[in-house]
């Protein structure tokens, strides 16, 4: 079955660069959700959306915007990196927002130098 | 206080052993919650779901109380296999966003 795809799978970058991550969710799931994951803590959720509207918010920096698009895909844009934001950035999908079940991407790991 | 607390462990048992992995959550208004499996550097992958009292999936047992806002995840028969981070999760009521709580590290020797 196809599951949720992200790209790029490892990214460098220096401080102050930008980047943009990209996830495209399972088939017919209209949810997509942002987590970031430090290491040795467990995920933060970043932010939501929910047919292409954002539906939450979390610990996301005025740095980080993102958007999900009409084929459901979302991009997360960050500019002005930082070291602090090294860490490992997954999307996750599921079919509505009520609590169902989430189906995470195999993540990125990005790294800054 | 952590919205959804597990011990962090590590757990280590030998193979064949039961273990059990605790977790409490503090928002009673909760009514679905996950467990997820973790590998080192990779996604979290969805091991169990539980709405009611509790589900059962092979060698997987999760229970729920309500009342004293408590999942518990019981795997039988361990497997070297088991070894893994275990998150307990709770999606938010609203909007659905999970919450994690910090993860139960097992290790599972031959």
């Amino acid at each position: 079955a196809a599951g949720v795809i992200q790209s790029p799978r490892h990214l460098i970058k220096e401080k102050r660069e930008t980047a943009t991550l990209k996830c495209y969710p399972i088939p017919r799931h209209d949810t997509v959700y942002w987590y970031q994951q430090g290491p040795g803590q467990d995920p933060q959720f970043l932010i939501s959306f929910y047919e292409k509207m954002q539906s939450d918010k979390g610990s996301i920096p005025d740095r980080f915007s993102a958007q999900q698009f009409s084929d459901y895909h979302s991009e997360l844009n960050m500019s002005s990196l930082e070291l602090g934001d090294s860490a490992l950035y997954f999307c996750a999908s599921s079919l509505g927002s009520g609590g169902q079940p989430q189906h995470f991407g195999d993540g990125t790991r990005l790294s800054i130098l | 206080r952590k919205e959804v607390e597990q011990d962090p462990g590590p757990f280590n048992v030998p193979e064949g052993a039961t273990v059990a992995f605790n977790c409490t959550y503090s928002n009673s208004a909760s009514q679905s919650f996950f467990w997820y499996r973790q590998d080192c550097r990779k996604e979290p992958k969805l091991l169990m779901s539980v709405y009611s009292s509790g589900n059962e999936d092979g060698r997987f047992t999760a229970q729920l109380n309500r009342a004293s806002q408590y999942i518990s995840l019981l795997i039988r028969d361990s497997k070297l296999s088991d070894s893994a981070t275990y998150l307990c999760v709770v999606p938010s009521s609203n909007t659905g966003k999970l919450i994690f709580g910090q993860g139960t590290t097992l290790q599972v020797k031959p």
